[in-house]
């Protein structure tokens, strides 16, 4: 199994802004992924982070905008850069225990842009 | 046409009940099938997580897929209050978590 942290778990930032999200998982993991959850959308996926070289972005999401750290097995952060409303979400960290053959969500960071 | 299509809800059923969640996709290629139960404020957790058409029981619950009307469901036996939750039904057409595609949750509210 594995256990995720988020921080911050919530924040209100004005427009124009960036945050940066931390996501600590208490054991080494190879797949980390980062999802973003918009009121009424179903939850969808930003990126993958790989340790050691640049994240994979699915389509619709850039790095300029969501730049993302993988320094080592256990921890990521997402960045969610020059913030407008439409940036208002929630995101979540998520990991792919291999062996376990399970999918482990954190408990999200509920953003705000004001 | 959404990829997968859920019903939002919400759904409100007396304890006890018998619930039934159900998804449609449109993607013929898709061949693993999951559930996630979300508690509000709290990240999603894996549920069942099936491979192609069949039923799969755990519990109190069981998935069910049926590929050749591309329609998934999971049922809940004696509902009890601690099942109101948004339940996300996904899919993907390789295994792992890479690319899934989700629906948009059910919400249920089991009441007492």
């Amino acid at each position: 199994s594995a256990v995720i942290s988020q921080k911050p778990s919530r924040d209100i930032c004005q427009r124009g802004t960036s945050l940066t999200i931390q996501c600590q998982v208490d054991s080494q993991v190879t797949m980390m992924f980062w999802y973003r959850q918009q009121p009424g959308q179903s939850l969808t996926l930003i990126a993958t982070a790989n340790q050691g070289s640049e994240a994979t972005y699915e389509s619709g999401f850039v790095i300029d905008k969501f730049p993302i750290s993988r320094p080592n097995l256990t921890f990521s952060t997402l960045t969610v850069s020059n913030m407008s409303p439409e940036d208002s979400s929630i995101y979540l960290c998520s990991v792919e225990v291999t062996g376990d053959d399970t999918q482990y969500f954190g408990p999200g960071t509920r953003l705000t842009v004001l | 046409q959404k990829e997968v299509e859920q019903d939002p809800g919400p759904l409100s059923v007396p304890e006890g009940a018998i619930v039934s969640l159900n998804c449609t996709y449109s993607n013929s290629a898709f061949q693993y099938f999951m559930w996630y139960r979300q508690y509000s404020r709290k990240g999603p957790e894996l549920l069942m997580y099936t491979y192609s058409s069949g039923n799969k029981e755990d519990g109190r619950f069981t998935a069910q897929v049926d590929k050749s009307s591309k329609y998934i469901s999971l049922f809940i036996r004696d509902s009890q209050p601690s099942d109101s939750a948004t339940y996300l039904c996904a899919m993907s057409e390789a295994g792992g978590y890479q690319k899934v595609t989700f629906g948009i949750g059910t919400k249920l509210q089991v009441i007492p």
